[in-house]
Formats: C-alpha cells, sequence, structure tokens
C-alpha cells in the first residue's frame, strides 16, 4: 500500500490561507488522493479527493503535483473551526481500501 | 436524513468477555468500513464490504475479531476475549460509492 507522509502539526492565524503539505513519493498512476479532517471527539469528515487535475470545493481546494508525488491541501480562509486533524490518503482504483496516517494536526490562532 | 449511527458509544467491559458492536450506515450505502483509532493514533483500517460480501479482511487484527453485514444495511463488528490493548473508538463509515465516506461518531471501548 502507498504511504503518506505528513507534517505533525501546523498553525495558522485566523482568516489567513493553509496550506498542509502531503508527501506521496510511491504513488501509482491509478492511485486517488483524498482528504479527511477529524474534528475533536468527532469521526472524520471527507474534505476534497483527486487523481491528477487542482480540485476545488466549497471547503478547500487541492493542488497535486505534476509528477503526482505530492499535494497540498489549501484552505483558503482558516477560521477556529478548522482545527482539526487533517489526514491526507491514498486509494488505489477499483478498491475501498483507505489507508490513514497520523495525520497533521492544525492548531488555528485567534 | 440521518447519517451513520453507532451502538453503544460507550462500552466498558472486562478482559476476556465478549463485545458487539452495531453500525446502521446511510440507507442506500452499498460500501461500510470498521476503522479502530487508539489514543492519540490514526486510523486504522479494519474490515470493510461491499454489500454483504467483506472483500478485504486483512485489517482484522487477530480471529478474534470478526465482523458481518446483513441485508446490506446494519453490520456488527465481534471482538472475542477482549484484551486491553483492544481499547480504541472503533468507527464505521458508510459510502454510496468510491469518494465520500460518512463517518459515524465512533464506539469507545474499554476492556479493564
Amino acid at each position: 500500500d502507498a504511504k503518506t507522509t505528513q507534517p505533525n502539526s501546523m498553525e495558522s492565524n485566523e482568516e489567513e490561507p493553509v496550506h498542509l503539505p502531503c508527501n506521496h513519493s510511491t504513488i501509482s498512476g491509478t492511485d486517488y488522493i483524498h482528504w479527511y479532517r477529524q474534528l475533536p471527539s468527532q469521526g472524520p469528515e471527507y474534505v476534497i479527493h483527486g487523481l491528477t487535475s487542482n480540485v476545488n470545493n466549497r471547503m478547500a481546494s487541492l493542488a497535486i503535483a505534476e509528477d503526482r508525488k505530492s499535494s497540498t491541501l489549501i484552505l483558503h480562509r482558516a477560521t477556529l473551526r478548522d482545527a482539526a486533524v487533517y489526514y491526507c490518503i491514498l486509494r488505489g482504483s477499483g478498491t475501498y481500501k483507505y489507508i490513514f496516517g497520523t495525520g497533521t494536526r492544525l492548531k488555528v490562532l485567534a | 436524513g440521518a447519517g451513520v449511527s453507532q451502538s453503544p458509544s460507550n462500552k466498558v467491559t472486562e478482559k476476556g468477555k465478549d463485545v458487539e458492536l452495531r453500525c446502521d450506515p446511510i440507507s442506500g450505502h452499498t460500501a461500510l468500513y470498521w476503522y479502530r483509532q487508539r489514543l492519540g493514533q490514526g486510523l486504522e483500517f479494519l474490515i470493510y464490504f461491499q454489500g454483504n460480501s467483506a472483500p478485504d479482511k486483512s485489517g482484522l487484527p487477530s480471529d478474534r475479531f470478526s465482523a458481518e453485514r446483513t441485508g446490506e444495511s446494519v453490520s456488527t463488528l465481534t471482538i472475542q476475549r477482549t484484551q486491553q490493548e483492544d481499547s480504541a473508538v472503533y468507527l464505521c463509515a458508510s459510502s454510496p460509492y468510491i469518494g465520500e465516506q460518512f463517518f459515524g461518531p465512533g464506539t469507545r471501548l474499554t476492556v479493564l
């Protein structure tokens, strides 16, 4: 199973953009990149996913490097409610198996 | 509509006892997943169901762990002869397709 590497923690000021990096140097051509986040004392929630092209939704943007060996989750304006653990996950095409790593704990400062 | 529900929300048991954890997925979701999350750790994949069958059981930690799903709906995760290292939050998720999983609130299991 392809693995991801994320920083253990990051800090951001409220209302500023946040760039959360993820390295996945062993990604295969058919692996999808998923991001989930887990707020304190809750189950994870879906944020965004992509394959090759950059993706945008109401929550965030996903920027995927041209060689696909890394990606960045972008929160355009961090709020205090965005404080959570953010997980970057690779999922092989045709499989439902998700391998969560330890994630990045994002702290948002007021 | 209703989200994924899990019961019980908390379970305290004695070492050596069996426990059964229940997950009610969102209606119509064909895929169902079980994960374990130890304190301060990330999620550990246990098993997933496509319909009522489990194509991948590779994450089950030992033969004390088993899971079943009936009617493409409710699923139960059973842990026999519980050990203290089984203490964790057990999370269930369901999805209608490969893309977005919807998680339940989890069952916190404490083995004394």
